[in-house]
């Protein structure tokens, strides 16, 4: 029973198209984070979301919009897309201050925008 | 702000050899410190991590770390390689401004030869 899911883990797509990545954690955590890693493996915060309540937005084009229905969901909507935007896009989760406790993560959504 | 240095992108050893990864850290205040191993097509799996208290800290797969606050250092090492272990590894640091965000460094990637 995987603990972090993201869907989908593939994700080829145009540039111009929108297109929305799901995540959902099953760890009764109540912090949810958005990560980018670039084609260098370089890991960059985007969102974080503490139930459902905004609480990190790095600087991060607002064609980007996390939405957090619940505290064990947390999807990330692209719009307009770009090349720039090929990256792996990870979903994480901790309890309580993540940054004390550690982050667990799901396994990555591979973005490729052609 | 506090930042990761990780040094040597590639860390080559041989089966049953030292494996020592470099990581050093930049933080006004005592940080929370962390290890995550990232496999291929892999989300990332926390190793080990230091809060408080001891400052040698053992993780998972025969890892330990060991803070040292004198060389603002948590350099990763285990003593014997095993090929399973080549993968991407990154050292991570809390951002006590915002408790729930870590920095990641660059990443190492250890390469296991026969």
């Amino acid at each position: 029973d995987t603990a972090v899911s993201q869907t989908p883990k593939y994700l080829v797509t145009q540039m111009g198209n929108d297109k929305s990545i799901k995540c959902e954690q099953n760890l009764g955590h109540d912090t949810m984070y958005w990560y980018k890693q670039d084609s260098k493996k370089f890991l960059k915060i985007m969102f974080s979301y503490n139930n459902k309540e905004l609480i990190i937005n790095e600087t991060v084009p607002n064609r980007f919009s996390p939405k957090s229905p619940d505290k064990a969901h947390l999807n990330l909507h692209i719009n307009s897309l770009e090349l720039g935007d090929s990256a792996v896009y990870f979903c994480a989760s901790s309890q309580g201050e993540g940054s004390r406790y550690g982050y667990t993560f799901g396994s990555g959504t591979r973005l490729t925008v052609v | 702000a506090q930042s990761v240095t990780q040094l040597g992108s590639h860390v080559s050893v041989s089966e049953g050899a030292l494996v020592l990864l470099r990581c050093n850290y930049s933080s006004s205040v005592p940080p929370y410190l962390f290890w995550y191993v990232q496999y291929p097509n892999q989300g990332l799996q926390l190793l080990l991590k230091y809060t408080t208290g001891a400052t040698l800290v053992k993780g998972i797969n025969g890892f330990e770390a060991e803070f040292k606050k004198s060389e603002t250092s948590f350099h990763l090492t285990k003593p014997s390689a095993h090929m399973s272990d080549a993968a991407e590894y990154f050292c991570a640091v809390s951002d006590r401004v915002s408790f729930q965000k870590l920095v990641f460094g660059t990443g190492t990637r250890l390469l296991v030869s026969p």
